[in-house]
């Protein structure tokens, strides 16, 4: 599976948008890009993936860069839920498996 | 969304007792879930993946005999940390899938071994 880098932690303000950079230039022609979120004390949450083109769906947006090696997510407007652990994660083709890394650490301030 | 039922939520029990966590996939059937240990400030670590009807497929470093994975049907995965102790207090975290489709996660099971 790909490499990703993030940053540790980023900071945004209440009702802004959010824009989540992930580096992944080692990915394959067949890796999906995977979103996936972790509140305190919680489980992850899936948030969205995409493989080539721009997704969207009801939580975020995710942006893919035209060769593939990094990604954004993008939250629309920030809210004190939104505050989470963000993890980017590549996984092979087919594969499900999932390795997650450090992640951002998201903090949204009133 | 798809629901991953997690039971219990947290546990607290001796050294030398054994654990048994339960994973249900609440509606849909689940033909693959994972199990993942998480420890404080750090990030997850995949345990295991299990499919329904065959043995766990275990990462390298989790021993499979004190780390006992039973999968027994397309709603249920249950992993039991036999002869726990301090050094295995943990949160524990499955989560299900099926056919590609992304991970639904369980909200953990906090394990405190004293």
């Amino acid at each position: 599976d790909a490499k990703t880098t993030q940053p540790n932690s980023m900071e945004s303000n209440e009702e802004e948008p959010v824009h989540l950079p992930c580096n992944h230039s080692t990915i394959s022609g067949t890796d999906y890009i995977h979103w996936y979120r972790q509140l305190p004390s919680q489980g992850p949450e899936y948030v969205i993936h995409g493989l080539t083109s721009n997704v969207n769906n009801r939580m975020a947006s995710l942006a893919i860069a035209e060769d593939r090696k990094s990604s954004t997510l993008i939250l629309h407007r920030a809210t004190l839920r939104d505050a989470a652990v963000y993890y980017c994660i590549c996984t092979q083709g087919g594969s499900e498996k999932l390795v997650f890394g450090k992640g951002t650490k998201l903090t949204v301030n009133p | 969304g798809a629901v991953v039922s997690q039971h219990p939520s947290w546990v607290i029990c001796k050294s030398g007792t054994s654990v048994k966590i339960e994973c249900r996939s609440l509606d849909f059937q689940a033909t693959t879930m994972f199990w993942y240990r998480q420890f404080p400030k750090q990030s997850l670590m995949l345990m295991a993946t299990s499919n329904e009807g065959s043995k766990a497929t275990y990462e390298q470093g989790v021993e499979k005999d004190k780390f006992l994975i039973n999968h027994a049907s397309l709603t249920l995965s249950t992993l039991t940390v036999t002869s726990a102790h301090p050094e295995d207090s943990s949160f524990y975290i499955c989560s299900a899938t099926r056919s590609n489709q992304p991970q639904h996660f369980g909200d953990g099971t906090r394990l405190s071994i004293l």
